[in-house]
């Protein structure tokens, strides 16, 4: 089986700019979470999508959102980017909530 | 805010030798661990998971222990190698929230 496929895994962005991140989970896996991780903060959750609802939401400000489709893959966007958001972004998936989660490589968001 | 976190921030160890690797857990209704592997400019692999009902269990020369009474959960490597140098998570699922929330992660540095 394919392993969780992230695009793109490098970007540069400009501040104010927005960015959208996309994420093809394992096939079968039904759900889809999303991570920002800095060396400051490790890994911090950003949320949870199970058949295209979100089911969990960190603590992140709104111009964070995400989004999943009907075939499982999931998009997330990041509105009016800051200097702040540079982080890698990871995508996981596990078959349902709850599940172990199985990690794909990653998006690195560079803002500039 | 909630968080799980490790006694040690680098360990070093020599090649050959036994890691031990360590986590504190927040929240006595957590009932699922796993401990995750990530080298560098990877997403984290999944190594080990165990659930509450247990208080150990192995894998390929990695061992996880689990003492609920301390909230406590260890790593254990075998014969460590150089391919295990990396950073190693734990995370811990709250029973009923499917939220992981991972530590802040331990750097294992194998020398030859």
């Amino acid at each position: 089986k394919a392993g969780v496929t992230q695009t793109p895994r490098y970007l540069i962005k400009t501040r104010g700019q927005q960015v959208t991140l996309s994420c093809s989970p394992i096939s079968g896996h039904r759900s889809v979470s999303w991570y920002q991780q800095t060396p400051g903060q490790g890994l911090q959750f950003l949320f949870e999508y199970f058949s295209e609802t979100q089911r969990n939401k960190g603590n992140f400000p709104g111009r964070f959102s995400g989004r999943q489709f009907s075939n499982s893959r999931s998009e997330m966007n990041v509105s009016t980017l800051e200097l702040g958001d540079s982080a890698l972004y990871l995508c996981a998936s596990s078959p349902r909530t709850g599940n172990t989660i199985y990690f794909g490589e990653g998006s690195w968001l560079t803002v500039v | 805010g909630e968080s799980v976190g490790l006694h040690l921030p680098t360990l070093s160890v020599q090649e050959g030798d036994n890691s031990i690797i360590n986590c504190a857990y927040s929240n006595s209704a957590s009932d699922y661990f796993i401990w995750y592997k990530q080298e560098s400019g990877k997403g984290p692999q999944f190594i080990i998971d165990i659930r509450s009902n247990m208080d150990k269990r192995q894998g390929q020369r990695v061992t996880v222990l689990l003492n609920k009474t301390v909230k406590h959960l260890s790593l254990q490597i075998a014969a460590t190698q150089p391919g295990d140098s990396a950073v190693y998570f734990c995370a811990e699922i709250i029973s009923g929230t499917y939220k992981y929330i991972f530590g802040t992660g331990t750097r294992l540095k194998v020398l030859a």
